[in-house]
């Protein structure tokens, strides 16, 4: 069974600064995808990035990326410029064969 | 973008009574939907996943008589929770797996109590 594992149960930023929040998982698929999901508190699952396994290349979405690392099973989510908007919960998730695994979360707070 | 619409966003109902939950892809058609249960603080866990027009496939501990999906169409899915009790109170996600684009689209939840 796949494991998704977020080591920060919370984090917090300075407004405009950068944060990085990390994310392992265990596997033995060599093809999948991986997911950054963001919850604020409306509870409404958010897509804010994707990672197509087979794409040595990491995904961005204009203040947000990820650092892929296949072998050592990394997915850290970079995001610069943080604004107050981006206070949330994030999860990683993986998805092998269309069943997702989400991570415990981490709840980010952005400081004005 | 796409869509999925759920309702209600919130309910109260009296123990032993069945609630109804719906989803639904508004602009696109869902082949696969997935539920998943939320507690508090936690993260979500996935409960069955639906395909259109076959049985859904429940996840391990889940008591598939308590709660009972259909999926008839290919953009409507609907959850039922039947003899509800407090301990089945909880924010119920949806998701759907589009035709075309590959990715999960959420529904905005539903946050049941029962009392």
């Amino acid at each position: 069974a796949q494991t998704v594992t977020q080591s920060q149960p919370e984090m917090s930023v300075q407004e405009a600064e950068t944060v990085t929040l990390s994310c392992t998982y265990d596997t033995s698929e060599n093809n999948y995808y991986l997911f950054w999901y963001k919850q604020p508190p409306s509870r409404q699952m958010i897509l804010v990035i994707r990672q197509e396994a087979y794409k040595q290349q990491n995904a961005t979405e204009n203040r947000f990326s990820v650092n892929f690392q296949k072998a050592a099973k990394s997915f850290s989510l970079k995001i610069s410029d943080s604004q107050l908007g981006d206070t949330a919960m994030y999860f990683c998730a993986f998805d092998s064969n269309y069943k997702l695994t989400f991570g415990k979360g981490t709840l980010l707070t952005v400081n004005p | 973008g796409a869509v999925v619409s759920q309702h209600p966003s919130w309910v109260i109902c009296k123990s032993g009574t069945s609630v109804k939950i719906e989803c639904r892809s508004l602009d696109f058609q869902a082949t696969t939907m997935f539920w998943y249960r939320q507690f508090p603080k936690q993260s979500l866990m996935l409960m069955a996943t639906s395909n259109e027009g076959s049985k859904a496939t429940y996840e391990q501990g889940v008591e598939k008589d308590k709660f009972l999906i259909n999926h008839a169409s290919l953009t409507l899915s609907t959850l039922t929770v039947t003899s509800a009790h407090p301990e089945d109170s909880s924010f119920y996600i949806c998701s759907a797996l589009g035709t075309v684009n590959y990715g999960y689209t959420f529904g905005s939840g539903t946050r049941l109590t029962v009392v």
